[in-house]
């Protein structure tokens, strides 16, 4: 069966530069949520998106910014990145929001030097 | 607040024992719970999930998980374990409530198993 797609599936960034992280997720799915995992932590939720618009939002810096795009693929954009970004991306997709359940892709893992 | 609190930072087991990993959870209303396990540097694999009904419900990899409303429970077990399932184990409770259903992780159990 498909699953969620990330990529690029490891990235290294400098200080202040920008990321774009890519997620297309499980046909027919139309939410989309993105979290980040810092070493050792547990994920945390950064935002979520149903049919294009945003849904719910969580822990995520200014410096981020997200969409989801009409054929359902999101793209998370980091700017002026800092050290402590240095995390793992993960993107999870459900069929509808609320009940449905969530199936996480591979995860982003992000280095900034 | 809703949250979820997986007291075992660390288990160590030997293969073919019994496992239970303990989850419990902070909620105000019938939760949807769930489990998912990571390996090292791996994503999230959902091992099984509970929305409704009988409180007992099976996974894959031979795990199930029992649900108990009046401890606020969600214990994960599995009867004999395999080197395989070494790995970290999150348990989770969709958040609702204005929200749209973000997932709220506990810390996590990494479990150990000896030869």
């Amino acid at each position: 069966a498909a699953g969620v797609i990330q990529s690029p599936r490891h990235l290294i960034k400098e200080k202040r530069e920008t990321a774009t992280l890519k997620c297309y997720p499980i046909p027919r799915h139309d939410t989309v949520y993105w979290y980040q995992q810092g070493p050792g932590q547990d994920p945390q939720f950064l935002i979520s998106f149903y049919e294009k618009m945003q849904s719910d939002k969580g822990s995520i810096p200014d410096r981020f910014s997200a969409q989801q795009f009409s054929d359902y693929h999101s793209e998370l954009n980091m700017s002026s990145l800092e050290l402590g970004d240095s995390a793992l991306y993960f993107c999870a997709s459900s069929s509808t929001t609320g009940l449905e359940t969530q199936y996480f892709g591979p995860g982003t893992r992000l280095l900034v030097l | 607040a809703q949250s979820v609190t997986q007291p075992d930072i660390h288990i160590t087991v030997s293969e073919g024992a019994s496992l239970e990993l303990r989850c419990n959870y902070s909620y105000g209303a019938t939760p949807y719970l769930f489990w998912y396990v990571q390996s090292p540097g791996q994503g999230l694999q959902l091992l099984l999930k509970y929305f409704s009904g009988d409180t007992l419900v099976q996974g894959i990899k031979g795990f199930e998980a029992e649900f108990k409303r009046s401890q606020s429970s969600f214990n994960l077990r599995k009867p004999s374990v395999h080197w395989s399932d070494a790995a970290e184990y999150f348990c989770a409770v969709v958040m609702y409530g204005g929200s749209q259903g973000n997932l709220i992780f506990g810390k996590g159990t990494k479990l150990s198993v000896k030869p």
